[in-house]
């Protein structure tokens, strides 16, 4: 049982250029995340998703857009990097919300923007 | 509470005293509490829950005290060790976001 995989881990990218961070997990949750982590700062939610095909933007989702095709992966996209989006991105899945809520997060992808 | 923009507050402790790590949450329909400990470099892992019709529960090393009243939280880690450096989160089940954290630094 691997849990939440993120690839790669890290990734140094030219303004402008576009990636894809890479999440997946084996544990069919319904529930995915990405955050972002600034250096000292807390978790903030850019990205949800409750179920394959279903995707909501949490509180900071402008540069970035997802997709949930499959229940296990849920990839992250810059489309024209910023150097304000360098940070690191943890990804999570959980069951569900309330009493299933407990998340699990992956190792994270430092990505810098220069 | 929240501390979005803010870096994170800090609680330094000496090895071997007890820590105590509080948290404010706003929903007084929220049934269930996590807390979370993130290692540097790591992402943060669960360490312990509580749901709303318990006051207290109680893990290795550490108890959360949960006081409804006043819609409060606190994780309580006795006997600090250097391994419990890190940053500690809040998180309630029915929100997606997370608290601002709490970072811990342990004295030698």
């Amino acid at each position: 049982n691997a849990g939440v995989t993120q690839t790669p881990k890290f990734r140094i990218l030219k303004i402008g250029q576009s990636m894809t961070l890479q999440c997946t997990q084996d544990m069919n949750h319904n529930y995915m995340y990405w955050y972002r982590q600034d250096p000292g700062m807390g978790l903030k939610l850019i990205y949800y998703s409750v179920g394959a095909g279903i995707t909501d933007k949490g509180e900071v989702p402008n540069g970035y857009n997802v997709s949930r095709s499959t229940t296990e992966d849920f990839p992250l996209r810059l489309e024209l990097a910023a150097p304000s989006q360098t940070s690191v991105y943890f990804c999570a899945s959980s069951l569900g919300t309330g009493p299933k809520a407990t998340q699990h997060f992956g190792d994270g992808t430092r990505l810098s923007i220069l | 509470g929240e501390s979005v923009g803010l870096h994170l507050p800090t609680l330094s402790v000496q090895e071997g005293d007890n820590s105590i790590i509080n948290c404010a949450y706003s929903n007084s329909a929220s049934d269930y509490f996590i807390w979370y400990k993130q290692e540097s470099g790591k992402g943060p892992q669960f360490i312990i829950d509580i749901r709303s019709n318990m006051d207290k529960r109680q893990g290795q090393r550490v108890t959360v005290l949960l006081n409804k009243t006043v819609k409060h939280l606190s994780l309580q880690i006795a006997a600090t060790q250097p391994g419990d450096s890190a940053v500690y989160f809040c998180a309630e089940g029915n929100k997606l976001t997370f608290g601002g954290g709490t970072r811990v630094l342990v004295k030698p």
